[in-house]
C-alpha cells in the first residue's frame, strides 16, 4: 500500500482479554516501530524491528506484551490479559533502509480498556 | 539520556502570523531531527526531516533549522491559516541507535 496501515482503527475490550493490533508497514520498509500514545502524553518507545535483526524490545512495559514480524513485514502487537492502564493509541510506523530515511506513521490503533 | 523539550506547550495565533516552535536536545549528538503534525484522533504526519549535516529544510510554507551545537531546532510556519491547527512534535534520531526521541509537543491554534 502507499502508506502505513493499521488495524483496527478501535478496539474496546474487557479487562483481562488479549487483543492483537496489526501493522502493514510501507513496502520496502526494512524498519518497523511500535510506538504508545496516552491521553495527552508523548510517544512511548514500545518495540522496533529491523530487517532480520533481533528486535529492540527494550520499550515494552510488562512481558503482558508481546511482538512479532512476520516475513520482514506485517507486525502484530499483542497484548495479554489487558489492563485499564493499556488505554491508549498503538502507533506503528516504518522506515527505508538506513537512518537517514524518514519516518512514516499509521493512523494507530486506538486501544479502549473497560 | 536524551531529552527533548518543545517550548511552549501551546500556542494560539490569529490568522496570518508568522511563528516560531521550539524543540531542544539535550545530547547534541543526533543523527537528524524530524517534525511532525498530529491532528486530533489521528496519526504523526512528517513535515521536514533535517539531517545532521544540514542547517535547514523548506516545504512550502514551512522552514525548519537545525543547531547541533546549540542543541536546538525550530520549526518556522510563515502567514498561518486555521488548517495549520494541530499538535506538532519533534523527534531527535540518536548517532548511537535508532531509535526517535519524541518532545511533548506543541498545541498550536490559529484563530480565524
Amino acid at each position: 500500500g502507499a502508506g502505513v496501515s493499521q488495524s483496527p482503527s478501535n478496539k474496546v475490550t474487557e479487562k483481562g482479554k488479549d487483543v492483537e493490533l496489526r501493522c502493514d508497514p510501507i513496502s520496502g520498509h526494512t524498519a518497523l516501530y511500535w510506538y504508545r500514545q496516552s491521553l495527552g502524553q508523548g510517544l512511548e518507545f514500545l518495540i522496533y524491528f529491523q530487517g532480520n535483526s533481533a528486535p529492540d524490545k527494550s520499550g515494552l512495559p510488562s512481558d503482558r506484551f508481546s511482538a512479532e514480524r512476520t516475513g520482514g513485514s506485517v507486525s502484530t502487537l499483542t497484548i495479554q490479559r489487558t489492563q485499564q492502564e493499556d488505554s491508549a493509541v498503538y502507533l506503528c510506523a516504518s522506515k527505508g533502509i538506513g537512518l537517514s530515511g524518514e519516518l512514516f506513521f499509521g493512523e494507530g490503533s486506538r486501544l479502549t480498556v473497560l | 539520556k536524551q531529552e527533548v523539550t518543545q517550548i511552549p506547550a501551546a500556542l494560539s495565533v490569529p490568522e496570518g502570523e508568522n511563528l516560531v516552535l521550539n524543540c531542544s536536545f539535550t545530547d547534541s549528538a543526533i543523527y537528524n531531527l524530524q517534525w511532525f503534525r498530529q491532528d486530533p484522533g489521528k496519526g504523526l504526519t512528517s513535515l521536514l526531516l533535517i539531517q545532521s549535516s544540514q542547517r535547514e529544510q523548506t516545504s512550502g510554507r514551512l522552514n525548519a533549522s537545525l543547531d547541533k551545537s546549540s542543541g536546538r531546532s525550530t520549526l518556522y510556519i510563515a502567514a498561518s491559516q486555521p488548517g495549520d491547527s494541530a499538535t506538532y512534535l519533534c523527534a531527535a534520531l540518536m548517532d548511537s541507535s535508532y531509535k526517535l526521541i519524541f518532545g511533548s509537543g506543541t498545541r498550536l491554534l490559529v484563530r480565524p
